[in-house]
């Protein structure tokens, strides 16, 4: 059964923390991805990666960056929080692009 | 740029009632098309891949058909049952990345 899952599935932060989410993936896919979902803007890609130390910007990548030491990991960085990055984050992987791309279960990030 | 459109934007029926979600997009160079449900505060799940070069794909109640060419596809659902109350949403691969519809959100009376 294929899984992927995150480390936190609510977290709350303060404005100007340096927060990690984290990101694990057990079907040993090359490809990861980083996305927000937000009310009325729906789901908008990050960052995504095609490798081990690869890294692709996605559409909104402002205010974060990533790491991919490991291929079954991928972790998505807020350098310094802010309250418009307050969303539902969500994680997915696939083998290749023709393939079923898979969701984690998402966290949702509180920025007060 | 591609755009995914999906129609309704939310639908309530009566339990056993067969239904019909549309989704459009602008671009026909696409690899596939695929079909989530997301339940209220969770991941997506994945209902079906369609690629390219198919018409249609089947899994239980569920049925999907792909029109690249007119840039459609209709996610069809028979007898619904209140269990399949949830959003669902279209996503197609083109260039480098899945791009996403708003979601059709519907809801199942028993």
């Amino acid at each position: 059964d294929v899984k992927v899952t995150q480390s936190s599935r609510y977290l709350v932060k303060r404005t100007g923390e340096k927060v990690f989410l984290e990101c694990v993936q057990d079907m040993d896919h090359e490809n990861m991805f980083w996305y927000r979902q937000d009310p009325g803007l729906g789901l908008r890609l990050i960052y995504f990666s095609y490798d081990v130390k690869m890294k692709e910007k996605g559409d909104i990548p402002e205010g974060y960056s990533v790491s991919r030491e490991k291929k079954e990991r991928f972790s998505l960085i807020l350098e310094s929080a802010s309250t418009n990055q307050t969303s539902m984050y969500l994680c997915a992987s696939h083998r290749g692009f023709k393939e079923t791309q898979y969701f984690g279960p998402g966290t949702r990030l509180l920025v007060l | 740029k591609q755009e995914v459109t999906q129609i309704p934007a939310a639908l309530s029926v009566p339990e056993g009632e067969n239904l019909v979600l549309n989704c459009s997009f602008t671009d026909s160079a696409i690899y596939n098309l695929q079909w989530f449900r997301q339940d209220p505060g969770k991941g997506l799940t994945s209902l079906l891949l369609i690629q390219s070069s198919q018409r249609e794909q089947t899994s239980g109640r569920l049925n999907a058909s792909l029109d690249k060419s007119s840039g459609r596809s209709t996610l069809y659902i028979a007898a619904s049952q209140p269990g399949d109350s949830a959003t669902y949403l279209c996503a197609v691969w083109g260039g480098n990345k899945l791009v996403f519809g708003a979601g059709t959100i519907l809801r199942v009376k028993s």
